[in-house]
């Protein structure tokens, strides 16, 4: 596509529930990254995927957070077991390499309950 | 222990006025990065510096990469409400993972 896209662009869930959120990369880009963002403010790292190599996890806050990339494109972030603190909006970039850049999506707010 | 900080983290000023932005490590990076987001989307590369002392210009924004590589600024000149927004940087480390690291951002308030 021509963009990233994520999906859903908003979710509400009750605390203790599972989610999925979903992240279309730019046809082509072999990288892929999440990132949290609360109220705001600076990204916070979660994980990065390039190409067929092991994910780097170093960023996931907790074992409830996984993520996995399919085929080499289409991503899905799952937080299981939902808190408050899970709050925030999520966001996916994709990219051919970090030197050039990331192209972001528009972020999943996702707000616990 | 923020890699990249960044300042001043909040920033407010009337239309007209100039500011900078500034962004600073002990670390070295090979290249470093601005990006620009606005309410309710990502953030978007603004550009991209390599070289130790380098200067890009984008209309009335111009940034600049320490000697050292340790370092950026980002100058506006005569701001504009339009470029309102949270204004990241991000550095890419010069050994191990291929990511890029972020400064928790500038919030940036032009008011009319």
């Amino acid at each position: 596509g021509a963009g990233v896209s994520q999906s859903p662009s908003n979710k509400v869930t009750e605390k203790g529930k599972d989610v999925e959120l979903r992240c279309d990369p730019i046809s082509g880009h072999t990288a892929l990254y999440w990132y949290r963002q609360s109220l705001g403010q600076g990204l916070e790292f979660l994980i990065y995927f390039q190409g067929n190599s092991a994910p780097d996890k170093s960023g996931l806050p907790s074992d409830r957070f996984s993520a996995e990339r399919t085929g080499g494109s289409v991503s899905t972030l799952t937080i299981q077991r939902t808190q408050q603190e899970d709050s925030a909006v999520y966001l996916c970039a994709s990219s051919l390499a970090a030197r050039h850049g990331y192209t972001f999506g528009s972020g999943t707010r996702l707000t616990v309950v | 222990t923020q890699l990249l900080e960044q300042s001043p983290q909040f920033l407010s000023i009337q239309e007209g006025e100039n500011l900078t932005v500034y962004c600073n490590s002990s670390s070295v990076f090979s290249s470093l990065q601005w990006y620009r987001q606005e309410p309710g989307e990502g953030p978007v590369l603004l550009v991209t510096v390599v070289t130790g002392g380098e200067v890009k210009k984008l209309k009335r924004l111009t940034f600049q990469f320490g000697d050292a590589r340790k370092d950026s600024s980002l100058h506006i000149t005569a701001a504009q409400p339009g470029d309102t927004g949270l204004y990241l940087c991000a550095g890419l480390r010069i050994q191990g993972a291929q990511k890029l690291v972020f400064g928790q951002g500038t919030r940036l308030t032009i008011n009319p």
